[in-house]
C-alpha cells in the first residue's frame, strides 16, 4: 500500500460546482496532516493545516478520520483559479519530515 | 522577500559535473528539508537539517549526494558527477520547529543534466 494514495484525476468542473478530493494514508502513527497545492510544477504552497475536528477556510473543508487514516478536501463554489494540483501531505511519526501524495488535478472550466 | 529562498532558479550541468543548490531559509526558521520531485511524480523527501547538524537523511541516495546547514550561511544540497536521472526540481521548504508545524517552500530549483 502506497503511504499516501490520491486518485490523480483530472476532476474536470464547471465554475461554482462543489468538488470533493480524497486521500489515504498507510501509517496509523503520523500526527500531521496538510492539504497543498501545486501550480503548474511550481512550489507547492500550503493550502490548510487538517485537524481531527474538521477545519473550514472560506470555500475550503478538510476533514481528517484517523480511525479509516483517511483524509479530504471540499471545495465549494469553484473559482478558475482554483486549477492546480492538490496535494494530500502527512506527517510521520518522529521528526516533521512529510510524506507527500502524487497529487489530485483540478480543472475548473467557465 | 521573507519566504525561503533558493537558487539558482534553473541549474544545467553536463554528466560528471557537480551540482551545488543553494537554499535560506524564511526569518526565523531554524529547520530545513530538501526535497526532490521527478518528472510525473510527487515530492520525496531527501534530508532534514537543523544548523550544523543532519537530523534525518533517510531520502538521501547513498552515494553522489550530500548536505549540509552550516552555522552561517545557507543549506547546500551537493550532488557530484551528475548523471541524467537526477534531472529533476529540488525543492526546499523550512518551518519554525519540528513539532507539527506546516513546512513553507521555496521556487525549486529545476536541475537539467545533459
Amino acid at each position: 500500500r502506497k503511504e499516501v494514495e490520491q486518485d490523480p484525476g483530472p476532476f474536470n468542473v464547471p465554475e461554482g460546482a462543489t468538488v470533493a478530493f480524497n486521500c489515504t494514508y498507510s501509517n496509523s502513527a503520523s500526527q500531521s496532516f496538510f492539504w497543498y497545492r501545486q501550480d503548474c510544477r511550481k512550489e507547492p504552497k500550503l493550502l490548510m493545516s487538517v485537524y481531527s475536528s474538521g477545519n473550514e477556510d472560506g470555500r475550503f473543508t478538510a476533514q481528517l478520520n484517523r480511525a479509516s487514516q483517511y483524509i479530504s478536501l471540499l471545495i465549494r463554489d469553484s473559482k478558475l483559479s482554483d486549477s492546480a494540483t492538490y496535494l494530500c501531505v502527512v506527517s510521520g511519526s518522529g521528526y516533521s519530515t512529510l510524506t507527500f501524495g502524487k497529487g489530485t488535478m483540478l480543472l475548473v472550466s467557465p | 522577500n521573507a519566504g525561503v529562498m533558493q537558487n539558482p532558479r534553473h541549474l544545467v550541468r553536463r554528466r560528471g559535473q557537480e551540482a551545488r543548490l543553494r537554499c535560506s531559509p524564511m526569518k526565523g526558521h531554524s529547520h530545513v528539508y530538501w526535497y526532490r520531485q521527478l518528472p510525473e511524480e510527487g515530492l520525496k523527501f531527501m534530508v532534514y537539517l537543523q544548523k550544523e547538524n543532519i537530523i534525518d537523511e533517510s531520502g538521501m541516495p547513498k552515494e553522489r549526494f550530500s548536505a549540509e546547514f552550516p552555522k552561517e550561511g545557507p543549506s547546500i544540497l551537493r550532488i557530484q558527477q551528475v548523471v541524467r536521472g537526477d534531472s529533476a526540481a529540488y525543492f526546499c521548504a523550512s518551518s519554525r520547529t519540528e513539532s507539527n508545524q506546516p513546512q513553507h517552500f521555496g521556487d525549486g530549483t529545476r536541475l537539467s543534466i545533459l
